[in-house]
């Protein structure tokens, strides 16, 4: 099993609802998940970090963390064709500060 | 603007040459990363030096050599390029003891 698995996508949501992105990762250690948003040709954006089991909410974006089934999901509430990008996951992995990332998903959201 | 800042930001070059990219940051950090993305948009490690000392060295050819001639500077050295080394290089900086990274605009490096 990979350590940073983002296997559903490329994922289309019309514009207000909600988008639902999925990541699982292997290491049951692992204590800190981070969301990247990359635009295409540009660089990775951190977006979101969680720590702690639950929720974490910024503006739109929601962030769930489920350490007994080893999944992090990032919610994106009233998508816009702003949010359209290709949303990373990073796990720390090892020592000194190494994040591992996940092939990402694309989001399209239509007008 | 403080920022993570990178040169060139296109590469185009031959077969078997030499190249360098650098990175700058003056957000303060003590940790410097170089990343490389496919043409699959696959996000891998491949060096990271912490106050000028080596911390994160992932299995990559030894054709690359990382440089840090300061902690706010990180150079990569690419020795006798391959079509494969074909990608964006991503630079990132972050404060040792946290996971939050910064990263610059990249390098589009093209072999051919």
């Amino acid at each position: 099993q990979k350590e940073v698995e983002q296997n559903s996508g490329p994922l289309s949501v019309p514009e207000g609802a909600i988008a639902s992105l999925n990541c699982t990762y292997s290491d049951r250690g692992s204590q800190s998940f981070f969301w990247y948003r990359q635009y295409s040709g540009k660089s990775p954006e951190l977006i979101m970090f969680i720590y702690s089991n639950g929720d974490k909410e910024d503006g739109r974006f929601t962030a769930q963390l489920n350490k007994a089934s080893q999944y992090v999901s990032l919610l994106i509430r009233d998508s816009q064709p702003s949010d359209s990008a290709t949303y990373l996951c990073a796990v720390p992995t090892g020592a000194n500060s190494k994040l591992t990332f996940g092939k990402g998903i694309t989001l399209s959201v239509r007008p | 603007d403080t920022a993570v800042s990178q040169t060139p930001k296109y590469l185009v070059t031959q077969m078997g040459n030499d190249k360098s990219i650098k990175c700058e940051q003056n957000l303060g950090h003590d940790t410097m990363y170089w990343y490389k993305q496919d043409s699959k948009k696959f996000l891998k490690i491949m060096f990271s030096y912490n106050n000028k000392e080596l911390i994160i060295n992932e299995t990559v050819p030894n054709r690359f050599s990382p440089k840090s001639p300061d902690k706010a500077h990180l150079n990569l050295h690419i020795n006798s390029l391959e079509l494969g080394d074909s990608a964006v290089y991503f630079c990132a900086s972050g404060r040792s003891g946290t996971y939050e990274q910064y990263f610059g605009p990249g390098t589009r490096l093209t072999v051919t």
